[in-house]
């Protein structure tokens, strides 16, 4: 496609289910970042994935939190056992090499 | 670590006046420093980067930043404001240009007739 496509678009869950979210980067990116936007927290980094390298989990929240890069293109961000917290706009990067991250339009998750 | 700081939640400017949005970042090693653009229900969008070429930086819309690393500072101005211009614009540092990005918390631009 021609941007970074995510879907869905909006998800609405009750609290104790879990989620999985999906981003399609742009074709041929070899980089691939997960961030949250909330209105307390700003933009925060969950995780990247570089090639084949291993993932920089360093801002996943906790262990509820995972994240999988299948064939090194679409990856799904999964959230167990929502918690009412977890409610934020998820946004998906992808780039090439090491040049600047096109962002998709997010997923926004509310937890009821 | 790195950071970012944005001064301002909020600014409020007249159509066709200056704007300035003030970023400070922290970095321990030579930064990459980049200006992102968030119209309401939009994701980001890239306005400019500064990757250790020229210091003073150009970017779409008429927007330009100064990386001024005495003051570890990278405002954003652009001369004359434009209503299409109401958004959310958040500054971010990465240790490399492909790197992870650390946010500022944004800064809201209003623009009044």
């Amino acid at each position: 496609g021609a941007g970074v496509s995510q879907s869905p678009s909006n998800k609405v869950t009750e609290k104790g289910k879990d989620v999985e979210l999906r981003c399609d980067p742009i074709s041929g990116h070899t980089a691939l970042y997960w961030y949250r936007q909330s209105l307390g927290q700003g933009l925060e980094f969950l995780i990247y994935f570089q090639g084949n390298s291993a993932p920089d989990k360093s801002g996943l929240p906790s262990d509820r939190f995972s994240a999988e890069r299948t064939g090194g293109s679409v990856s799904t961000l999964t959230i167990q056992r929502t918690q009412q917290e977890d409610s934020a706009v998820y946004l998906c990067a992808s780039s090439f090499a090491f040049t600047e991250a096109f962002f998709g339009q997010g997923t926004r998750l509310t937890v009821v | 670590a790195q950071s970012v700081t944005q001064l301002g939640s909020h600014v409020s400017v007249s159509e066709g006046a200056l704007v300035l949005l003030r970023c400070n970042y922290s970095s321990s090693v030579p930064p990459y420093l980049f200006w992102y653009v968030q119209y309401p229900n939009q994701g980001l969008q890239l306005l400019l980067k500064y990757t250790s070429a020229a210091t003073l930086v150009k970017g779409i819309n008429g927007f330009e930043a100064e990386f001024k690393k005495s003051e570890t500072s990278f405002h954003l101005t652009k001369p004359s404001a434009h209503m299409s211009d109401a958004a959310e614009y958040f500054c971010a540092v990465s240790e490399g240009q492909g790197g992870k990005l650390i946010f500022g918390q944004g800064t809201e631009l209003s623009v009044k007739p």
